[in-house]
């Protein structure tokens, strides 16, 4: 079965503090995808990698940066936090670049004070 | 162009009768278009896909209709269970595009006993 697990389930981080959201894969995908998830708004893409150190913007990218040093983990940064980046992160991952199924983590209900 | 537009936002539908979630798109590059189910406390996970050369896809009690002139496709449950409650999204992706989903907002479904 595949598995992507984040980091963290729930987490409580202070306005302007420095924020780490980890994401790990165990089959060996080439994407990943980070997204938040708000009600009325669907998944949103922050950023995406399709390699090792690679990376591109979504729709969403402001406020966030990303890294992916090896190709099983891929973190979510955010560089200083605001209260508007109260909200559930979902990372996921596939294969290549045909589409395939993308495989969701459990998400991460970051909420910011 | 790159929207993915859902609705209902919200359904209720009573057990053993059919639900049924509409989404419309732009970008006639798109290639893929799958649906994604999504239960409390969890990541979204694939439920059905379609691609356009056909204009109907069948699993269980899942059915998805496909119009390619209109730009639309839909979701049906057939007698649908309290165990289907769940948010649906919609999503459309290209090949070439890194496995990229644009998604839809989301509709959450009720099914009452």
């Amino acid at each position: 079965d595949v598995k992507v697990t984040q980091s963290s389930r729930y987490l409580v981080k202070r306005t302007g503090e420095k924020v780490f959201l980890e994401c790990v894969q165990d089959m060996d995908h080439e994407n990943m995808f980070w997204y938040r998830q708000d009600p009325g708004l669907g998944l949103r893409l922050i950023y995406f990698s399709y390699d090792v150190k690679m990376k591109e913007k979504g729709d969403i990218p402001e406020g966030y940066s990303v890294s992916r040093e090896k190709k099983e983990r891929f973190s979510l940064i955010l560089e200083s936090a605001s209260t508007n980046q109260t909200s559930m992160y979902l990372c996921a991952s596939s294969f290549g670049d045909s589409p395939y199924e993308q495989y969701f983590g459990p998400g991460t209900r970051l909420t910011v004070t | 162009q790159q929207q993915v537009k859902q609705s209902p936002q919200s359904l209720i539908v009573q057990k053993g009768g059919i639900s049924i979630i509409n989404c419309a798109y732009e970008n006639t590059a798109f290639d893929y278009f799958p649906w994604y189910q999504q239960f409390p406390g969890k990541g979204p996970a694939l439920l059905i896909a379609i691609r356009p050369d056909v204009s109907e896809k069948k699993e269980g009690r899942f059915t998805i209709s496909f119009n390619k002139s209109a730009k639309q496709f839909s979701l049906h449950i057939m007698d649908s269970q309290p165990g289907d409650s769940a948010t649906y999204f919609c999503a459309a992706s290209f090949s070439g595009g890194y496995n990229k989903l644009i998604f839809g907002a989301g509709t959450r479904l009720a099914v009452h006993p």
